[in-house]
């Protein structure tokens, strides 16, 4: 099993819609979890942090994380067009709290 | 958070010769870290820089390939050696700010020929 694991994709949603996004991981990782965004040609931009069981809001956005089954998702409330990226699921590395393990990558693709 | 410059944010070099990638951040910093992105995948940490020492390089990483400087808390660079084109990707530093959150520099493309 890779340490974070996440769904390729694409995820395609209409304007407006809930899009969700998943991401499980192993015991080998820690338990500090982040969601970036990764526009195409661009570098991954911070959306949520995580660290805690439960859910995380930001705007638009929230994070759950649910260490007993090992998942974190990301929801994106009245989606829209410009949410349309790759979305990087990471979580510290077991062996640092500062080193990232990534996920492959969710591309989301939001419908006008 | 922290502003991180890369540069140069492209280059096409030629197989065999090596490139140096400068990162510059505007405040002190105690964690800076060197990651891959190779064409259609995910980021990969090559290593951990590491102010007044030697870096530490993850597993498939070597020092003789790309080896790496942090002379104080601002700034860093890699070098990618002796280039072939399987090292064409994308080389992002990273700054760690908050409790664990990472931040990125906009990127260096590299493409070999």
């Amino acid at each position: 099993q890779k340490e974070v694991e996440q769904n390729s994709g694409p995820l395609s949603v209409p304007e407006g819609a809930i899009a969700s996004l998943n991401c499980t991981y192993s015991d080998r990782v820690s338990q500090s979890f982040f969601w970036y965004r990764q526009y195409s040609g661009k570098s991954p931009e911070l959306i949520m942090s995580i660290y805690s069981n439960g859910d995380k809001e930001d705007g638009r956005f929230t994070a759950q994380l649910n260490k007993a089954s090992q998942y974190v998702s990301l929801l994106i409330r009245d989606s829209q067009p410009s949410d349309s990226a790759t979305y990087l699921c990471a979580a510290t590395s077991g062996d640092s709290s500062y080193k990232l393990i990534f996920g492959s990558g969710t591309r989301l693709l939001v419908r006008p | 958070s922290a502003v991180i410059s890369q540069k140069p944010s492209r280059d096409i070099c030629q197989r065999g010769t090596s490139l140096t990638i400068q990162c510059q951040v505007d405040s002190q910093v105690t964690m800076m870290f060197w990651y891959r992105q190779q064409p259609g995948q995910s980021l990969t940490l090559i290593a951990t820089a590491n102010q007044g020492s030697e870096a530490t390089y993850e597993s498939g990483f070597v020092i003789d390939k790309f080896p790496i400087s942090r002379p104080n808390l601002t700034f860093s660079t890699l070098t990618v050696s002796n280039m072939s084109p399987e090292d064409s990707s994308i080389y992002l530093c990273s700054v760690v700010g908050g409790e664990t959150e990472a931040f990125f520099g906009q990127g260096t493309r590299l493409t070999v020929v």
